[in-house]
């Protein structure tokens, strides 16, 4: 029952930008687009995450269709630090996270 | 504490025996999440919980994995007769509520069954 569809991997070069895409067609009004990365060995991390509007923070921007059935993590400069498996997610109100398959980055020196 | 704190970091136990596994929360996150990832594999959503109440306990495997929760804050993973099946490494995660999308991660408790 998955929610969202991402590749299972994409490959980049360093100090490229890197946009990981999403699909989330049956997303509702209340759903949230959360992305978490995991890097390897390591526990996951909060990336970013938002409703409607387009949103930066100092890791990343997330780009939100304006039909909101897709969005698109943009990582500006990959650095070799960036690989990681990066999972979109949704979530509302008193839903958990739940993971899927996510994205699997490779960075390229 | 600064982060999400997990303990044992590790544990090796025999087949058959009781384990548990303890998590600290980021102090006054009132959500928190246990998870748990087999080799090589995605997470696996356990069960959830708000304050001391657990609205989701979907994802529990099995009558031998309970979880509770005191005080809103300490939660303890209880898995009874261990089985092969249930090595992994177990996550815990916290924030400061449920719709909150910053939802902090500890380190994990590898549990090896032997």
């Amino acid at each position: 029952d998955a929610k969202t569809t991402q590749p299972n991997s994409m490959e980049s070069n360093e100090e490229e930008p890197v946009h990981l895409p999403c699909n989330h067609s049956t997303i509702s009004g209340t759903d949230y687009i959360h992305w978490y990365r995991q890097l390897p060995s390591q526990g996951p991390e909060y990336v970013i995450h938002g409703l409607t509007s387009n949103v930066n923070n100092r890791m990343a921007s997330l780009a939100i269709a304006e039909d909101r059935k897709s969005s698109t993590l943009i990582l500006h400069r990959a650095t070799l630090r960036d690989a990681a498996v990066y999972y979109c997610i949704l979530s509302s109100g008193n839903t958990p996270l739940v993971f899927g398959k996510g994205t699997r980055l490779s960075v390229i020196a | 504490g600064a982060g999400v704190s997990q303990s044992p970091s590790n544990k090796v136990t025999e087949k058959g025996k009781d384990v548990e596994l303890r998590c600290d929360p980021i102090s006054g996150h009132t959500a928190l999440y246990w998870y748990r990832q087999s080799l090589g594999q995605g997470l696996e959503f356990l069960i959830y919980f708000q304050g001391n109440s657990a609205p989701d306990k979907s994802g529990l495997p099995s009558d031998r994995f309970s979880a509770e929760r005191t005080g809103g804050s300490v939660s303890t993973l209880t898995i009874q007769r261990t089985q092969q099946e249930d090595s992994a490494v177990y996550l815990c995660a916290s924030s400061i509520s449920p719709d909150r999308g910053d939802a902090f991660f500890g380190q994990g408790t590898r549990l090896t069954v032997v």
